[in-house]
């Protein structure tokens, strides 16, 4: 079965350097997704793409963080200079759109994040 | 800011126990209600998305409910095995986003021999 894909699993950054966080999403699928889930928090939106360009982000996206689709199949979140509260789970996820019974999302298993 | 709430926050049952849990979320925008699975060091996986109100979507032993008018969803499992043991997440996608779901705590269930 076709899954989602993140590189690395786990990423130790000091405070103030910039990560690129990566993703692979299921090949024909259109919508691409970031959220997050800091230790003991909810899962939390971050940011969504579609057609090569943002659809919607959320309060925590701020110019800090960017996304790319570079070549067509990989999908990059990148924090340019992390903070310690960015210490988090990041997780990518992909979905067809169709009906809306069908658009479910299919997340990656996650890049751990701690920033030092 | 919506409010997607999910109880209990954790559940420890016997193997072979029926059980259920509670998601609560804004009943108006409704677009639809995912339920996800998440098991530990893995990756959150879909169960149901639910979109029309009175809505039972079953897989397996896991069915699920849906009143968008009262906003909320059952989640209920027949006969626990340990491989259940799981994370139960539910998210609420409303009107008017383009597919941002807002997540709840999630339910920690452990079952047990």
């Amino acid at each position: 079965e076709p899954e989602v894909t993140q590189t690395p699993s786990h990423q130790v950054t000091q405070m103030g350097q910039e990560v690129i966080l990566r993703c692979v999403p299921i090949s024909n699928h259109l919508y691409f997704y970031w959220y997050r889930q800091i230790l003991g928090q909810k899962v939390e939106f971050l940011v969504s793409f579609y057609n090569n360009e943002i659809s919607e982000k959320s309060e925590i996206f701020d110019d800090q963080f960017s996304v790319e689709r570079p070549d067509g199949s990989n999908f990059t979140l990148k924090i340019r200079s992390t903070k310690l509260e960015d210490s988090a789970m990041y997780f990518c996820a992909s979905s067809d759109p169709g009906y809306r019974e069908d658009e479910k999302l299919f997340f990656g298993s996650g890049t751990q994040l701690s920033v030092l | 800011i919506l409010n997607v709430e999910q109880s209990p926050q954790s559940l420890h049952v016997q193997e072979g126990d029926s059980t259920n849990f509670t998601c609560s979320f804004p009943s108006s925008n409704f677009y639809a209600l995912h339920w996800y699975r998440w098991e530990t060091a893995k990756s959150p996986e879909a169960l149901f998305v639910m979109t029309l109100n009175g809505d039972e979507k079953k897989k397996g032993r896991i069915s699920a409910t849906l009143n968008t008018k009262e906003g909320y969803s059952y989640l209920y499992i027949k006969g626990s095995q340990p491989e259940d043991s799981a994370t139960y997440l539910c998210a609420f996608w409303s009107t008017g986003t383009a597919s941002k779901l807002t997540f709840g705590t999630g339910t920690r269930l452990q079952v047990t021999l």
